[in-house]
């Protein structure tokens, strides 16, 4: 089955940028999606079909994908950041998410 | 804008069937091609379970598939979600979510209901 792996965590300062990314076989041939999730909250859709944003979200947030690998970029990290983040991409009609990567904002 | 919120049963025997609701407020759902059941166990990460197409097709997660069905039922706007032979590995907050298009993203989300399988 398709699997999508993220690293479980990442941490940065406020106000500069991190990367999180999100690895699969060929998922660039996909549209990848990036979902938010805060402690006690339910997923909120970051961005979609690789690098659009949602109305609502800011633009310190952007999205690119490529070969094997999406990448959520956070510019100018707030400390209102800090959450878990999930890759999700559509292989064989069957939805994948990857593990999630806890972000902290030190 | 559309609003989904699930509800059921928060605690399951062993063996016994999970049963759940997702109401759709705001927007008919036969306006948006599909919806889903996503669950989370606690402190873990998401797992899709299948969806539904407001005209009754559905497309299950195959580690789940022999053990799910979800329905629709226009008159009330609502979809809902049975997992039978359910064990504490279904332990979980269960998510209800719209799917944008075919094979798009989930937005907007239900806020969640957690199920216990517990006797």
């Amino acid at each position: 089955s398709y699997e999508l792996t993220q690293p479980p965590s990442v941490s940065v300062s406020p106000g500069q940028t991190v990367s999180i990314t999100c690895s699969g076989d060929k998922l660039g041939d996909k549209y990848a999606y990036w979902y938010e999730q805060k402690p006690d909250q339910s997923p909120v859709l970051v961005i979609y079909e690789d690098n659009k944003r949602p109305s609502g979200i800011p633009e310190r947030f952007s999205g690119s994908n490529s070969g094997n690998t999406a990448t959520l970029t956070i510019s100018g990290t707030q400390p209102m950041d800090e959450a878990d983040y999930y890759c999700q991409a559509w292989d064989s009609s069957t939805a994948v998410f990857g593990g999630g990567t806890k972000l902290s904002v030190l | 804008q559309v609003q989904l919120q699930e509800s059921g049963p928060g605690l399951v025997q062993p063996s016994g069937t999970l049963s759940l609701i997702c109401t759709v407020f705001g927007g008919s759902i036969t306006k948006s091609n599909w919806w889903s059941w996503v669950r989370q166990p606690p402190g873990k990460g998401l797992e899709w379970i299948g969806k539904i197409h407001h005209t009754g097709s559905t497309m299950y997660n195959s580690s789940l598939k022999s053990r799910v069905t979800i329905s629709v039922d226009k008159s009330k706007n609502q979809f809902s979600l049975k997992l039978t032979s359910v064990t504490a590995a279904d332990t979980a907050v269960y998510y209800c979510a719209r799917v944008s298009g075919d094979y798009g993203w989930f937005d907007p989300w239900g806020q969640g209901t957690l199920v216990t399988v517990s006797s």
